[in-house]
């Protein structure tokens, strides 16, 4: 299994300013999948992008975009334009041969006005 | 699509007694399902993987006979908490996959409060 690591417990950015949600994995497998998730107070997991350790490209999605860093076994997730809805914890997970999902510690984000 | 749901959304129970926790895979076949369990201010923590007809694969010290899971048929999967106590009072969530890690779409979870 995976072991994801977010350092950051908290972060602040201004709204409609870019901010960056670090994420560092460790795994043993050739084949695996990043993802990124909002969870918002309400508790539901919103998923919000994927990256697949075969990808070239780095993946995009609207807003956000995974910056992948294979040989640093980084898969940091970039919000740019931040908006006041985006405040949120976000946690990053990983999966792999086992078929199981491995969760970060999360970063709570908030978006001031 | 990939709707999944979860019932009840949260629920209070007695110490001692047993609770059940259902989740269902609304609009497609779901050949695993997992069950996680969130602490507050805490990460998900995968407590079980189910396979349709098959035994759950418990997480090294989640207690296969505490944590029931049932997984009777491609939409369904139970969870039941059995002679809960205080410090089972978690958020669960579930996930359902129609094939594979990479595709898991969650529901929006069950809040469990044991007096």
């Amino acid at each position: 299994a995976q072991k994801i690591t977010q350092t950051q417990p908290g972060m602040f950015v201004q709204e409609k300013e870019a901010v960056t949600l670090d994420c560092t994995y460790d795994t043993s497998d050739q084949s695996y999948g990043l993802f990124w998730y909002k969870q918002p107070s309400s508790g539901e997991m919103i998923f919000l992008i994927y990256q697949g350790s075969y990808d070239e490209q780095n993946a995009t999605e609207g807003r956000y975009s995974l910056n992948f860093q294979k040989a640093r076994k980084s898969a940091n997730l970039v919000i740019s334009a931040s908006q006041l809805g985006d405040s949120a914890m976000y946690f990053c997970a990983g999966g792999g041969n086992n078929n199981d999902m491995r969760f970060g510690a999360g970063t709570r984000l908030t978006v001031k006005p | 699509g990939a709707v999944v749901s979860q019932h009840p959304s949260w629920v209070i129970c007695k110490s001692g007694t047993s609770v059940k926790i259902e989740c269902r895979s609304l609009d497609f076949q779901a050949t695993t399902m997992f069950w996680y369990r969130q602490f507050p201010k805490q990460s998900l923590m995968l407590m079980a993987t189910s396979n349709e007809g098959s035994k759950a694969t418990y997480e090294q010290g989640v207690e296969k006979d505490k944590f029931l899971i049932n997984h009777a048929s491609l939409t369904l999967s139970t969870l039941t908490v059995t002679s809960a106590h205080p410090e089972d009072s978690s958020f669960y969530i579930c996930s359902a996959s129609p094939g594979g890690v990479y595709e898991q779409y969650f529901g929006p979870g069950t809040r469990l409060t044991v007096t």
